[in-house]
């Protein structure tokens, strides 16, 4: 069965500093890979797609993500950070098994002035 | 294009009523998928529809269910509401279509937060 884990539940940073979220699955067959942020009182926002080819995927905002399937992680990152980027971010992996996007538990990105 | 809607945005409901939420998806959509967050549970997949028939299901018990319309919207049903069914839920929609999106890519309503007392 498919599973991730985020193993930062929550992440402070200072604003123009960079960050990484890291996200780790597991997975006996191929999948596809997002992430997904939620801001405060809000749904989740799609910010980047891993499906196949090029292992570095760039997303909205600034964000980008590297797959890396030796190490089994699609961690998020981002060179320079806003105060409009404090939110909960999300990994999902979609597994062809399962038909379902499984969710990790999510890290609250506290930016800093 | 217009976003997911849900309605309400806010309900308060008392232990043992049940309660309806609707969805609407993104236009040309026929995927609709519903999600329990909790701060203890984190995000939780609850079941998904397509053309109107249940296509998955995640693990609750009986009192929630779910419907699809022809025009793709959605309601989800709670009975006999418990103190822990209280959280957000959410609606998500998707193409669902070989060939157009990705699977798992899917577009999120801003939900709808039920309180239980």
């Amino acid at each position: 069965a498919q599973s991730v884990t985020q193993l930062d539940s929550q992440v402070p940073v200072f604003e123009e500093a960079p960050v990484e979220l890291r996200c780790n699955y597991s997975s006996s067959v191929s999948v596809y890979l997002f992430w997904y942020v939620q801001y405060p009182n809000q749904g989740l926002q799609l910010l980047l797609k891993y499906l196949s080819g090029s292992t570095l995927v760039k997303g909205i905002n600034g964000f980008e993500a590297e797959f890396n399937k030796s190490q089994t992680s699609f961690h998020l990152r981002k060179p320079s950070v806003h105060i409009s980027d404090t939110a909960e971010y999300f990994c999902a992996v979609w597994g062809g098994a399962t038909n379902k996007l499984i969710f990790g538990t999510g890290t609250l990105l506290a930016v800093q002035p | 294009k217009a976003g997911v809607t849900q309605t309400p945005r806010y309900l308060i409901k008392t232990r043992g009523q049940q309660v309806t939420l609707s969805c609407s998806p993104i236009s040309g959509h026929r995927s609709v998928s519903w999600y329990q967050q909790t701060p203890g549970q984190g995000l939780q997949f609850l079941f998904e529809y397509f053309s109107e028939t249940q296509r998955n299901k995640g693990n609750f018990p009986g009192r929630f269910s779910g419907r699809q319309f022809s025009n793709s919207r959605s309601e989800m049903n709670v009975s006999t509401l418990e103190l822990g069914d209280s959280a957000l839920y959410l609606c998500a929609s998707s193409l669902s279509v070989r060939g157009q999106g990705a699977p798992g890519e899917q577009y999120f309503g801003p939900g709808t937060r039920l309180t239980v007392t």
